[in-house]
C-alpha cells in the first residue's frame, strides 16, 4: 500500500508555465519534506513542512501543508529548466524515525 | 545540513558477486539509513544502520542479503551479496540531524550484468 500518493507522476512543460505537484495521504503525518533529485545525484531537501496549514516560500517555490497534516501541495512558479527534476515528498509520524517516500513527480521544463 | 560521500559512485558487476558501498559522512550522526532506488522508481527504504547493534530490516529486506556495518557514528558500509541483474538500482544512504528531516549522499549506481 502507497501511503502517500503524488500527482502527476510525470509533467512536461515550457519555460514560463506554473505548476502544482500534489501529496496526498489518507494517514497524518508529524511534517513531511520535498526533495528535488536530478539525474545522477542523490535527493536535496527543499523544505520540511512540520504545522498544519503552514506555508512555505523559496524564490519560485511555494509549499503548503494541509490543515489536518494529510497532504501537500508544491507550487512553482515561471517555471524555468533548471527546475527540471524528480520532486518526491515524504512523509514522517510521530514516534518513528523513518520516511515514507511518495512515488515521485518527473518534471521536465523546455526552454 | 551535512556532507555526505559515498564510495563506489557507479560500478558494474557481474552475478553471483558482492559489492560493498561505503558511507562517510562530515561529523557524527546518531541515525543512518540506507535506501534502494530501482530505475525510474522512488526510494524504498532497505535498513536504519544503529551504531553498536545490529541493522533494523524494512520488510523484504534480510540481513544475509544486505548486510550492513556501522563501526562509528561517521561511517557505514551496505554490501549487496550474491547479485543479480534484479539488483541494479541506485543505492543511497541518508542521516537525520534534525528530527523527521534526511540528507542523503549522492548515490552509488550499481548495475548487475
Amino acid at each position: 500500500t502507497q501511503l502517500l500518493e503524488q500527482s502527476p507522476q510525470f509533467l512536461s512543460i515550457q519555460e514560463g508555465e506554473n505548476l502544482t505537484v500534489y501529496c496526498n495521504s489518507s494517514s497524518v503525518f508529524s511534517s513531511l519534506q520535498w526533495y528535488r533529485q536530478e539525474p545522477g545525484e542523490g535527493p536535496v531537501l527543499l523544505v520540511t513542512v512540520v504545522t498544519g496549514g503552514e506555508v512555505k516560500k523559496l524564490k519560485r517555490l511555494t509549499f503548503q501543508f494541509g490543515d489536518a497534516r494529510k497532504d501537500s501541495s508544491l507550487h512553482i512558479t515561471a517555471a524555468q529548466p533548471g527546475d527540471t527534476g524528480l520532486y518526491l515528498c515524504a512523509g514522517a509520524k510521530a514516534g518513528y524515525s523513518t520516511l515514507t517516500f511518495g512515488k515521485g513527480t518527473m518534471l521536465l521544463v523546455s526552454p | 545540513s551535512a556532507v555526505i560521500s559515498q564510495k563506489p559512485s557507479r560500478d558494474i558487476c557481474q552475478r553471483g558477486t558482492s559489492l560493498t558501498i561505503q558511507c562517510q559522512v562530515d561529523s557524527q550522526v546518531t541515525m543512518m539509513f540506507w535506501y534502494r532506488q530501482q530505475p525510474g522508481q522512488s526510494l524504498t527504504l532497505i535498513a536504519t544502520a544503529n551504531q553498536g547493534s545490529e541493522a533494523t530490516y524494512e520488510s523484504g529486506f534480510v540481513i544475509d542479503k544486505f548486510p550492513i556495518s556501522r563501526p562509528n557514528l561517521t561511517f557505514s558500509t551496505l554490501t549487496v551479496s550474491n547479485m543479480s541483474p534484479e539488483d541494479s538500482s541506485i543505492y543511497l544512504c541518508s542521516v537525520a540531524r534534525e528530527p523527521d528531516t534526511q540528507y542523503f549522499g549522492p548515490g552509488t549506481r550499481l548495475t548487475v550484468l
